[in-house]
């Protein structure tokens, strides 16, 4: 089992919102990562970062934006929300050296409904 | 442009038979490629990792080929059970960009 967190698993919010999706892990990997991913379709890289300060945007375009303060925490953030928004976000960190490198331990992902 | 396809249609195959999936790539060489499952609602989880000097690469019931001359991967489930039902995911990894390239995956589905 991956010691990797996101909260919340679940949100409902009107558009126009501000939310911030959580993601937490405690293996002390350097590398993390944002994705979102609709039904049936393939992971689509919004952003990720190499370690603290560290953060770069990914293949798919994304309003959102994310930090990263600490090792172990990676918030994503929308400042305003669209229904267009709506998909699920998974988060997933990985060693950038070593026997297991770019292994990706994922959370359980947040599915974002904005109405 | 870099490409994965895997079966885009759900396979289904009766309990104690041997599931097989294809992962085939174009436009570029990974390095090594990985397989992870992935369960409705949750996060992959990594199953595999072949590099491109193996031929194949087991895990208990699991078996994994690579073949870099036809840009293909097959991942081989034997004595399929009802619980390996799930999408699985191809996603080699590419050293020029540093990241993994992910396929659709393929759902699988295992009858009892």
């Amino acid at each position: 089992e991956a010691d990797i967190y996101q909260t919340p698993r679940y949100l409902v919010i009107g558009t126009g919102k501000k939310i911030t999706l959580e993601c937490s892990q405690t293996m002390g990997h350097d590398k993390m990562y944002w994705y979102q991913q609709d039904p049936g379709m393939e992971l689509h890289l919004i952003h990720y970062s190499y370690g603290v300060n560290s953060t770069e945007k990914g293949d798919l375009s994304s309003e959102s934006t994310v930090s990263r303060i600490r090792t172990e925490h990676f918030p994503l953030t929308l400042e305003s929300a669209r229904p267009s928004h709506t998909s699920q976000y998974l988060c997933a960190s990985s060693y950038t050296s070593g026997v297991g490198k770019n292994i990706q331990y994922f959370g359980a992902g947040t599915r974002l409904s904005v109405l | 442009s870099q490409k994965i396809e895997q079966n885009s249609e759900a396979l289904n195959i009766q309990e104690g038979k041997t599931a097989t999936l294809t992962c085939n790539y174009t436009n570029y060489s990974p390095a090594y490629l990985q397989w992870y499952r992935q369960d409705p609602g949750r996060g992959p989880v990594f199953l595999l990792l072949i590099r491109e000097n193996e031929k194949e690469k087991r895990k208990e019931r699991l078996k994994v080929t690579f073949d870099t001359t036809l840009k293909q991967s097959l991942f081989h489930i034997t004595a399929s059970q009802p619980a390996d039902s799930a999408t699985y995911l191809c996603a080699p990894y590419v050293d020029s960009n540093y990241q993994l390239i992910w396929g659709a995956g393929t759902k699988l589905i295992i009858k009892p």
